[in-house]
């Protein structure tokens, strides 16, 4: 695997259920991201996290729980979703270096459906 | 105030025709990056060029350049002789601050939807 891999890309679930998100990014990078992507809207930092530590929590409600185990791995945990979380939620990483671009690599995404 | 600001929704172009892609940014900060990324239908965000602030000359990658007026804060993308696979969504996006220790927050535009036409 290269790059940043997310599974599942899809899912459907219903507003009582628990499910989880995974990032994997293969590219040594030290910061890991998520954003959601609704429709008409621009994308929305939601998590961040750098050397496993959240650094920003940009207002996202409880439902939604990060998990970061190490700088490779990075979940997103789900429960009692609103039919409104519907969206595409990407997962980005990103090697900091003082004076570096920073430049963010994004994984395929996972398409969200709450019922 | 918008920090990144798109202000094509959609364009039409014909194959092989360049194109520009417009983007303003606002920003009090002196140092800051500014990327553009291109999104198929597939959803995967790609990322294509960056330009720093401090950067004295405009980026190039390959077919893709970024026009960089500092005074204007203006970033527009140019593509030179389009393809029928550049058809998709493009981002502007930009960091404020100098990249010191941690993670560093992108701020997105709305986006801009490019069709290339046969």
């Amino acid at each position: 695997e290269t790059g940043v891999t997310q599974t599942p890309r899809h899912l459907v679930m219903g507003m009582t259920n628990k499910k989880s998100l995974k990032c994997e990014q293969h590219l040594g990078h030290n910061a890991m991201y998520w954003y959601k992507q609704s429709a008409k809207k621009p994308l929305e930092l939601m998590f961040v996290y750098n050397f496993k530590e959240q650094t920003e929590n940009n207002s996202v409600p409880s439902r939604f729980s990060p998990e970061c185990p190490n700088s490779s791995h990075l979940f997103l945990h789900l429960h009692t979703l609103q039919p409104e979380d519907s969206a595409l939620y990407l997962c980005a990483s990103s090697l900091d270096l003082a004076g570096g671009p920073d430049t963010q690599y994004f994984g395929p995404g996972t398409r969200l459906t709450v019922l | 105030a918008q920090k990144i600001t798109q202000t094509q929704p959609g364009m039409f172009v014909q194959e092989k025709e360049a194109v520009t892609l417009d983007c303003t940014y606002d920003t009090s900060d002196p140092s800051y990056g500014l990327f553009w990324y291109k999104q198929p239908s597939s959803g995967e965000m790609i990322f294509l060029i960056y330009q720093g602030s401090y950067d004295q000359q405009n980026a190039t990658e390959g077919r893709y350049s970024l026009n960089f007026q500092k005074a204007r804060k203006s970033a527009n993308l140019v593509i030179s002789a389009s393809q029928l696979g550049d058809s998709a969504m493009y981002f502007c996006a930009m960091r404020e601050g100098l990249v010191i220790q941690g993670a560093q927050k992108l701020v997105f535009g709305q986006g801009t939807r490019l069709t290339i036409n046969p």
